[in-house]
């Protein structure tokens, strides 16, 4: 299952702010969330992750809480092109790549974004 | 620089028929992931190879395989095909396995369908 609760889908008006929220209440110290997005019959997307800092890139901003128990991305100004499912994972990096098994990257069913001019 | 390939983009098998599907990792990748997605069930890990070594397996069942090369491509393998393993198939790698800069770039993938 995965380890991570989102809103099946949101609505925002195009030039506005998009914040998707993502629920991860169990996450364990040594665990990044990341965000992906997946455009219609594309590959998701790889948008930006963190540990407990907010980060942020040319893409999206990212908060994560306090408590790491949450987290939301931003994008600061919609457009229609920012229309697509956007997934929330959580992942450890593992320390030894040679260890012999990882932990699963599983992604949820995610939150439908749709920009509306 | 190059982006993750797989081939083929489409494909179409009959039931009972097996299949073998191609990635390519952005060069200097070494771990490979794939994954299937189907309207109904959403992405689905199905396995992740690092170093030639199969590293993690979902659920699914022994019909579907996969294989890491020397030169860090994969290929997945699905015999036996039915009609339920229509589906969008992803491959997706990432460049070190340690550390926080774990992140997947994902190929367009592969479209099956079975008839």
């Amino acid at each position: 299952d995965a380890k991570t609760t989102q809103p099946t889908s949101m609505d925002c008006a195009e030039g506005r702010a998009a914040n998707l929220p993502c629920n991860h209440s169990t996450i364990s110290g040594n665990e990044y969330v990341y965000w992906y997005r997946q455009i219609h019959s594309q590959g998701p997307q790889y948008i930006i992750h963190g540990l407990k800092n907010n980060e942020t890139n040319e893409m999206a901003s990212l908060i994560i809480t306090e408590d790491r128990k949450s987290s939301t991305l931003i994008l600061p100004h919609a457009t229609l092109r920012d229309t697509a499912v956007y997934y929330c994972i959580v992942r450890v990096a593992p320390i030894n790549p040679m260890k012999t098994s990882y932990d699963k990257v599983i992604f949820g069913p995610g939150t439908s974004l749709s920009v509306i001019p | 620089k190059a982006g993750v390939t797989q081939t083929p983009r489409y494909l179409i098998k009959t039931r009972g028929q097996q299949v073998t599907l191609s990635c390519s990792p952005i060069s200097g990748h070494r771990s490979v992931s794939w994954y299937q997605q189907t309207p109904g069930q959403g992405l689905q890990f199905l396995f992740e190879y690092f170093s030639e070594t199969q590293r993690n397996k979902g659920n699914f069942p022994g019909r579907f395989s996969g294989r890491q090369f020397s030169n860090s491509r994969s290929e997945m393998n699905v015999s036996t095909l039915e009609l339920g393993d229509s589906a969008l198939y992803l491959c997706a790698s990432s460049q070190i396995v340690t550390g926080p800069n774990y992140g997947y770039t994902f190929g367009s993938g592969t479209r099956l369908t079975v008839v």
